[in-house]
């Protein structure tokens, strides 16, 4: 059974630094892009970025590939993702998901900027 | 960005009823490749998303074939062919045709 799921959220400070796990199972990890998505707490869906399966390429929405980075561990069949200088903006639900049709998703992990 | 409308915002249905949810870009979704990457998403209440249709009508793995997906172009349409209480929850389109894939704003789909 293919499973993702995501750790590594909670309440953080603005400008703080944070970083989301997501052990994949169930499938080689290693054969797969895998990608970030978000949800707004008003319900407003956003896709971060993909890396490819090796990890050699990688892929952000212009407006977050300053602040976030994506990395995979495939020895450990995980996902990461690197939130910097975080904003009361990226206060979301986030996601892990299988490329390419995004067929499996994590149950999501809830991050929340506030000071 | 691309920008995917999707109408209506609510719908209200009936158990059995056939409901159609449409999703319009600002900009053709059909890639040099010659694939259309539009894909459509159920999320049920307090639920991760789950894939339905995927290159605008192929369906996903084990969803019911009372799922349809149709369009081409800047037009799609998903439709539900015989709603049932299990298909309550919010519809969401995308594409992955341009370099930043967007989302549609949702499409609520509540019991009448």
């Amino acid at each position: 059974e293919v499973q993702l799921v995501e750790s590594g959220g909670g309440l953080v400070q603005p400008g703080a630094s944070l970083k989301l796990s997501c052990v994949a199972s169930g499938f080689t990890f290693s054969d797969y892009w895998m990608s970030w998505v978000r949800q707004t707490p008003g319900k407003t869906m956003e896709w971060i970025g993909d890396i490819k399966y090796d990890g050699s390429y990688t892929n952000y929405a212009p407006s977050l590939k300053n602040r976030f980075t994506i990395s995979r561990d495939n020895a450990k069949s995980t996902l990461y993702l690197q939130m910097s200088n975080v904003r009361s903006e990226d206060t979301a639900t986030y996601y892990c998901t299988r490329d390419p049709n995004w067929d499996y998703w994590g149950q999501g992990v809830m991050v929340t900027v506030s000071s | 960005d691309v920008v995917l409308t999707q109408t209506p915002p609510t719908s209200s249905a009936t158990i059995g009823q056939s409901v159609s949810i449409s999703c319009r870009s600002s900009q053709s979704l059909l890639d040099s490749d010659g694939n259309t990457y539009l894909y459509w998403y159920l999320q049920r209440p307090s639920q991760s998303p789950q894939l339905l249709i995927y290159l605008v009508s192929k369906l996903g793995s084990g969803v019911p074939n009372r799922f349809s997906g149709s369009g081409s172009g800047t037009d799609f349409t998903l439709k539900i062919s015989g709603v049932e209480a299990e298909d309550l929850g919010v519809y969401y389109c995308v594409q992955g045709t341009h370099d930043t894939w967007t989302f549609g704003g949702g499409t609520k789909l509540e019991l009448k």
